[in-house]
């Protein structure tokens, strides 16, 4: 997916165990945020950022921290990891594009907490 | 958060038309999106139409709006195996920073 860089691709955390997954994107676009993906359910918002400097909570920010330093960067920390937590993580970045306002996502994280 | 709504499973031949529809519930929604997610994979952005617009046609892919009775389509004409994956549609509202998602539709091409 055209801009949007996620890492790692794969991740097995110890429950306790603390991480930060990291999002890149080189589209100069305003608006970030972190999904997370459980079967059956599509997907849900974790947190969002409408510029640097700025963060706000999604549907399901409980057990994740984020910060946006640069436009570009937009980290996703696990304070102290959880079994529940084991899920599939996808950053995304939007704004304005050609046609319209545009959101492309990351590759996905894919996390198991044991 | 809204309610985003598309039946699970759809199963097609290979050169049949499918269609996948999606039913929202937030009438400030502003673009609607369909996004594909082969396995393993991350999500694709296919094609995504504003609100005050009806149709809008991108090569294989079609898109209906019924802004009265809030249903979204997708209709991929000439469906391939290639085609096989899941869709997702999405809504965002005004503000653009959040992204609502349907549990996504699992399209099943037959050779």
């Amino acid at each position: 997916n055209a801009g949007v860089t996620q890492t790692p691709k794969f991740q097995v955390l110890k429950t306790g165990q603390s991480m930060t997954l990291q999002c890149a994107q080189d589209m100069n676009h305003e608006y970030m945020s972190w999904y997370r993906q459980d079967p059956g359910m599509g997907l849900r918002l974790i947190h969002y950022s409408v510029g640097a400097g700025i963060t706000d909570q999604g549907e399901v920010p409980n057990g994740y921290n984020v910060s946006r330093s640069t436009t570009e960067d937009f980290p996703l920390r696990l304070l102290s990891a959880a079994p529940s937590q084991t899920s599939v993580y996808f950053c995304a970045s939007s704004g304005r594009g050609t046609g319209g306002f545009e959101a492309f996502f990351g590759q996905g994280t894919r996390l198991t907490v044991v | 958060g809204e309610d985003v709504e598309q039946s699970l499973f759809l199963s097609v031949r290979e050169g049949d038309s499918s269609v996948i529809n999606c039913t929202y519930t937030d009438s400030s929604s502003t673009y609607l999106y369909w996004y594909k997610q082969e396995p393993g994979a991350g999500l694709q952005l296919l094609t995504y139409i504003f609100s005050n617009m009806d149709m809008k046609q991108d090569q294989r892919l079609t898109v209906l709006l019924n802004k009265k009775d809030k249903h979204l389509s997708l209709r991929i004409a000439d469906t391939q195996t290639g085609d096989s994956a899941i869709y997702f549609c999405a809504e965002s509202l005004y503000n653009f920073n959040k992204f609502y998602f349907g549990s996504g539709t699992k399209l099943n091409v037959k050779p």
